[in-house]
C-alpha cells in the first residue's frame, strides 16, 4: 500500500543550529501534506501544513519545503531550541482517499543544551 | 469541550478481556479519527467518521476492532478479546471539515492500552 517514510530515525542538534527533517512519500496522488510534533506522553500537535501547489511554506521559526518531483517533503527549524525536542510526523492526504492522512513512522529530535 | 477528551488515560486489562476507550471531540467538529501507536512507531490508521457518511474501516486490524460515533459526537472504540500485541497508545483526533482539503487534525492525548 501506499506509505510515508522518513529518512533519519534519530536527529541530534545543538542548540541554536538549525533542524532538516526529511521526510519521502509514495503517493504522487497526495495534495496535502502536514508536520506534527509530538512531545512524551502527549498527542500529536499541529506545526505546517502545505498543499501540493506550492512548493514552500513558512511559519514561526519553521519552514516546510515540497518536492512533488522527488516526492520528499522537509520541515526546517531555525535556531533549535531545547523545546523543540519531540517526535516528529510528517503526514499526507489527498482527495481521492478524502484527506484521510497516513502518518510516517516519525524522527526524533534531540537538542543538545 | 476545548480540546479532544480521551478516557481512560490508562487501561490494564488481561488478555481476552473486552475494552472501550472514549473520545469526546472539539464540538462542532464533523470528522473524527482513531489511531493506534504502538511504542516508538507512528501513527496507524484505524477508522475514521465523516458527518453522516459510512465510516472508513480499512485501517481496523480485525473484526475485534470496532468503533461507534453517536450523535455524530462522542465515539467509542471497542475491542474485544483483548491480545498481548492490542497492546498501545490509541489515539483519537478530529477536525471541523474534512472536505476543505485541508485537514488538520486535532489530537486528544491518547489512551494507552496495556494487555497481559
Amino acid at each position: 500500500g501506499e506509505s510515508v517514510g522518513l529518512h533519519l530515525p534519530t536527529l541530534s542538534v545543538q542548540e541554536g543550529d538549525n533542524s532538516i527533517i526529511n521526510c519521502a512519500y509514495s503517493n504522487s496522488a497526495s495534495d496535502y501534506f502536514i508536520w506534527y510534533k509530538q512531545e512524551s506522553g502527549k498527542g500529536p500537535q499541529f506545526i505546517i501544513d502545505i498543499r501540493s501547489n506550492m512548493d514552500k511554506r513558512q511559519g514561526q521559526r519553521v519552514t516546510v519545503l515540497l518536492n512533488k518531483t522527488v516526492k520528499h517533503l522537509s520541515l526546517q527549524i531555525a535556531a533549535t531550541q531545547p523545546g523543540d525536542s519531540a517526535v516528529y510526523f510528517c503526514a499526507e492526504g489527498g482527495l481521492e482517499s478524502s484527506y484521510k492522512l497516513i502518518f510516517g513512522s516519525g524522527t526524533r529530535l534531540l537538542v543538545r543544551p | 469541550g476545548a480540546g479532544v477528551s480521551q478516557s481512560p488515560s490508562n487501561k490494564v486489562t488481561e488478555k481476552g478481556k473486552d475494552v472501550e476507550l472514549r473520545c469526546d471531540p472539539i464540538s462542532g467538529h464533523t470528522a473524527l479519527y482513531w489511531y493506534r501507536q504502538s511504542l516508538g512507531q507512528g501513527l496507524e490508521f484505524l477508522i475514521y467518521f465523516q458527518g453522516n457518511s459510512a465510516p472508513d474501516k480499512s485501517g481496523l486490524p480485525s473484526d475485534r476492532f470496532s468503533a461507534e460515533r453517536t450523535g455524530g459526537s462522542v465515539s467509542t472504540l471497542t475491542i474485544q478479546r483483548t491480545q498481548q500485541e492490542d497492546s498501545a497508545v490509541y489515539l483519537c483526533a478530529s477536525s471541523p471539515d474534512l472536505n476543505s482539503g485541508a485537514n488538520v487534525l486535532t489530537f486528544g492525548a491518547g489512551s494507552r492500552l496495556t494487555v497481559l
